[in-house]
């Protein structure tokens, strides 16, 4: 699977747009991005994945680049619950597990 | 409809200790995982159970041993335990591995410190 890159932390003012940006230059052609979460320590949540078209449910929209080399995941109203560890994980069929890195620490500050 | 559930939720262990960390799940999933997670760092597969009646070893298996006990059940034990496996362990599952789909559903987890 391919490693992915995420800034360790970012900060967001509440009510606003939280964009997540997640570097995955190495990814092969049939290999998913997935987003899950984690709030404050318990089990990870997942909340969106694609493969090359932009993607949107009730948590989150994902763009991904034409090149696939990157993704950003958008909260479009990012609130105090959002405040968590996000993870960008890519992986491809046949995969069992999901390749978890240290993720990028959101804030949403009041 | 509870989802993922582990048991115990903390546990306190002496070095050389066993125990049994318990999961079950009710959505009628194939896949079950167990994932470490140390302090400050992302999650780590311990061992996987694609479908019933199958496991195999994850990243990190040295020290741990599992049983898919039935559809529902998938349980880790520790034999002898160490302080590097003092960690926050959890359980996951999902409907089938190895597809694009593949959405995870976890535990809350459960907190093992080893004295």
């Amino acid at each position: 699977d391919a490693k992915t890159t995420q800034p360790p932390s970012m900060d967001c003012a509440e009510g606003r747009a939280a964009n997540l940006p997640c570097n995955h230059s190495t990814i092969s052609g049939n290999e998913y991005v997935y987003w899950y979460r984690q709030i404050h320590s318990q089990g990870p949540q997942y909340i969106i994945h694609g493969l090359k078209n932009n993607e949107t449910n009730e948590m989150a929209s994902l763009i991904i680049t034409e090149d696939r080399k990157s993704s950003t995941l958008i909260l479009p109203h990012a609130t105090l619950r959002d405040t968590a560890v996000y993870y960008c994980i890519v992986r491809g069929t046949g995969a069992n597990n999901l390749f978890f890195g240290t993720g990028t620490r959101l804030t949403v500050i009041p | 409809n509870a989802g993922v559930t582990q048991t115990p939720k903390f546990q306190v262990l002496k070095t050389g200790q066993s125990m049994t960390l318990q999961c079950a799940q009710d959505m009628n999933h194939n896949s079950m995982y167990w994932y470490r997670q140390d302090p400050g760092m992302g999650l780590r597969l311990i061992y996987y159970s694609a479908s019933e009646g199958t496991t195999d070893k994850g990243e990190v298996p040295n020290g741990y041993n599992v049983s898919r006990l039935n559809k529902r059940e998938f349980s880790l034990r520790l034999e002898s335990a160490a302080p590097s496996q003092t960690s926050v362990y959890f359980c996951a599952s999902s409907e089938v591995g190895g597809l694009a789909k593949n959405i995870q559903y976890f535990g809350a987890g459960t907190r093992l410190s080893v004295l």
